[in-house]
């Protein structure tokens, strides 16, 4: 298996437009998660879904913040408008089950 | 607020010499504690995890220990080695539910 697919790696953009990252999860899986990595507070829960459906989003920061998931292979990350406060890398991760988490390689988000 | 504290952001150690991560939480209903390995430019990948109803997980070069009452785990590295030079993650969940609570990482430099 190609392991959990993101893109794009690096995104740069200016403050006020829309940003949409991608997330492909490990066949199988059945729970995805996205995670935002700051400086300051580490790795932080964004969403989580388990077969295709929003279980938990209270860490999504704010309105501008959305997620979806139309199919078991394909989710996304939105932010619209993005702020300069929201530059930081992005990881999707998926799990079978209750079991350890698998990480793809993050999109490093840059608003200028 | 942080419920999985890692208070060193980063530590050196000297190649074949022990190295030791700690990991402090808040929370005591979380059971099962991970530690994730993230080099540069890429996800985070799971090293070795343990659950509440153990003290101590071994494996290989590496070995968490937990000590519940404190509310502290830790990493051990045995001998430690340059190619584990790296951000380490620790993660903690509770009992219901999938999610992860991440530290915010310690990074650690082997010496050669």
């Amino acid at each position: 298996d190609a392991g959990v697919i993101q893109s794009p790696r690096h995104e740069v953009t200016e403050m006020g437009q829309e940003v949409t990252l991608r997330c492909k999860p490990i066949s199988g899986h059945d729970y995805l998660f996205w995670y935002r990595q700051t400086m300051m507070r580490g790795l932080e829960l964004l969403i989580y879904f388990n077969n295709n459906v929003p279980i938990d989003d209270s860490g999504m920061p704010e309105d501008r913040f959305s997620a979806k998931m139309p199919n078991a292979s394909f989710s996304t990350l939105k932010i619209q408008p993005s702020e300069p406060r929201d530059s930081a890398v992005y990881f999707c991760a998926s799990s079978f089950d209750t079991d350890t988490q698998y990480f793809g390689p993050g999109t490093r988000l840059t608003v200028l | 607020d942080q419920q999985v504290k890692q208070n060193s952001p980063s530590l050196s150690v000297q190649e074949g010499r022990i190295s030791i991560l700690n990991c402090d939480y808040t929370n005591s209903m979380f059971d099962y504690f991970l530690w994730y390995k993230k080099y540069p430019a890429e996800g985070p990948t799971f090293l070795i995890s343990i659950s509440s109803i153990k003290d101590k997980n071994e494996d290989g070069r590496f070995t968490v220990f937990l000590n519940k009452s404190a509310k502290h785990l830790s990493l051990h590295i045995v001998p430690s080695q340059p190619g584990d030079s790296a951000v380490y993650f620790c993660a903690a969940s509770p009992p219901t539910g999938n999610q992860f609570y991440f530290g915010t990482g310690t990074s650690l430099t082997v010496i050669p």
